[in-house]
């Protein structure tokens, strides 16, 4: 049975920390894995990975995949109140267009 | 403003009273989705649509229909509903094919069945 697993499944830090945050996958037919933002809100698009070791970047936030260990991290440096969030990693397969989801993790970040 | 939207945003229901909770894009886009969020589960995806007339099964696909009459319409249909379907609910939309899988989530409908 295909499955997206996440760690910690909540996290609270102080602003400025470093955080990591990590999703396992075991999955047939694996095509992509995808990282979203969600506030109190419906998630919005943060990054897709599809290729081993290459790191998608967008201002304090990164990301890499590792398809032969079957993870991503997604890393969040100086981390702001704004990021508090629940992030949620979902993975797509090449075979049809279902997306399997991660229960997320839920990042706090206090003054 | 490209956008998914969905109606009704809040709905409190009774057992077996059937409902439509409706879902439109205004992004041309081929592919669209319906998803459940519960604590602790994350999102679950119910039905998917890869264009009109074309629907299939996700991974709780009990309880909920869909049709594709429209490129621009996806409603999600509870013909009996039941307390477990209590949940909050995405519709979501995207090209279809291609290496873009940036999906456009709609609102959210927050349901309550009692």
């Amino acid at each position: 049975e295909d499955k997206v697993v996440q760690s910690p499944l909540s996290l609270v830090v102080h602003e400025g920390d470093t955080v990591t945050l990590n999703c396992s996958y075991e999955v047939t037919n694996f095509r992509s894995l995808l990282w979203y933002k969600q506030e109190k809100k419906a998630p919005t698009f943060l990054f897709m990975l599809t290729s081993s070791g290459i790191e998608k970047k967008s201002g304090r936030l990164s990301s890499i995949l590792d398809k032969k260990e079957l993870f991503s991290i997604l890393n969040i440096t100086a981390t702001q109140t704004g990021d508090s969030a629940v992030y949620l990693c979902a993975v797509t397969k090449t075979s049809y267009d279902k997306v399997i989801f991660g229960p997320g993790t839920s990042l706090s970040v206090i003054p | 403003e490209a956008q998914v939207t969905q109606n009704p945003r809040y709905l409190i229901t009774v057992t077996g009273k059937k409902l439509t909770v409706t879902c439109s894009q205004n992004m041309n886009h081929e592919y669209m989705s319906w998803y459940r969020q519960d604590p602790g589960l994350g999102l679950r995806q119910i039905y998917y649509s890869m264009n009109v007339e074309v629907t299939d099964k996700g991974d709780v696909p009990e309880g909920y229909k869909v049709s594709r009459k429209e490129k621009r319409n996806f409603p999600l249909i509870l013909e009996s509903p039941s307390p477990n379907q209590t949940s909050l609910y995405f519709c979501a939309s995207k090209e279809s094919g291609g290496i873009s899988y940036e999906q456009y989530f709609g609102p959210g409908t927050r349901l309550t069945v009692t």
